[in-house]
């Protein structure tokens, strides 16, 4: 049983960064992606980008290059998403979800989701 | 960027009713990449359908999956309380995987 459990809600004020963390356990860590999506009621469910820890490969929406970055540690097997120079249209629910795919980090289905971390920019 | 576009945006039906939802492609989507998600309130969304046909661990047989020339399709069989819910359809054949914007379920 995988499980992902992410990082308590936060409250940044504009132009700041933020950074979330994503605990998986269960599974393998290594050989399947981490994707980040995020919520928000204009702009429904978007992904952001995903890392796949075992090559240290990530992927990127080029809607967020230049501010987002994503890493993975695999000794505690947690993954992060730090999103920089935030705006109030940054303000969403983020969530973390694992590949079902093994070896890639480009967008697949995904199986398991975190609870999701709110941040709110203001 | 593929755009996916979901129809209805609401459907409301009584238990025992057949369900179908919409999903709409601005470019041509592989089957093999499409998927389909539930998210009640309150929770995280849950995969249901893979692949378009393929039904993820744990989902009841009434939910099923299938595509036309133009449209991939969720159909619910025989609704029942507990599918009431939003539910989103993914392309993941390019980078970025898209979502559609939702149909919200409502059972009467």
């Amino acid at each position: 049983q995988v499980k992902l459990v992410q990082s308590e809600a936060e409250v940044k004020k504009p132009g700041s960064s933020v950074k979330l963390s994503c605990k998986t356990s269960g599974g393998t860590f290594s050989s399947h992606a981490i994707n980040w999506v995020r919520q928000t009621p204009g702009q429904g469910l978007e992904w952001m980008g995903a890392i796949l820890p075992m090559f240290d490969a990530t992927e990127y929406s080029s809607r967020f290059k230049g501010r987002l970055t994503i890493t993975a540690d695999e000794s505690t097997t947690t993954a992060y998403l730090e999103l920089g120079s935030l705006t109030s249209d940054d303000t969403a629910l983020y969530y973390c979800a694992r590949a079902f795919d093994h070896g890639t980090a480009k967008p697949t289905q995904f199986a398991s989701w975190g609870q999701g971390t709110r941040v709110t920019v203001s | 960027e593929i755009v996916l576009t979901q129809s209805p945006d609401t459907l409301s039906l009584s238990p025992g009713e057949r369900a179908t939802l919409f999903c709409r492609a601005s470019q041509s989507v592989l089957s093999s990449y499409v998927a389909w998600y539930q998210q009640k309130p309150g929770q995280s969304p849950r995969l249901l359908i893979y692949g378009t046909y393929t039904r993820a661990t744990g989902i009841p047989d009434r939910f099923s999956g299938s595509e036309s020339e133009t449209d991939f399709t969720l159909t619910i069989s025989k609704v029942e309380a507990e599918d009431s819910a939003v539910y989103y359809c993914q392309q993941y054949v390019n980078t970025p995987g898209t979502f559609g914007q939702g149909s919200k379920l409502e059972i009467k």
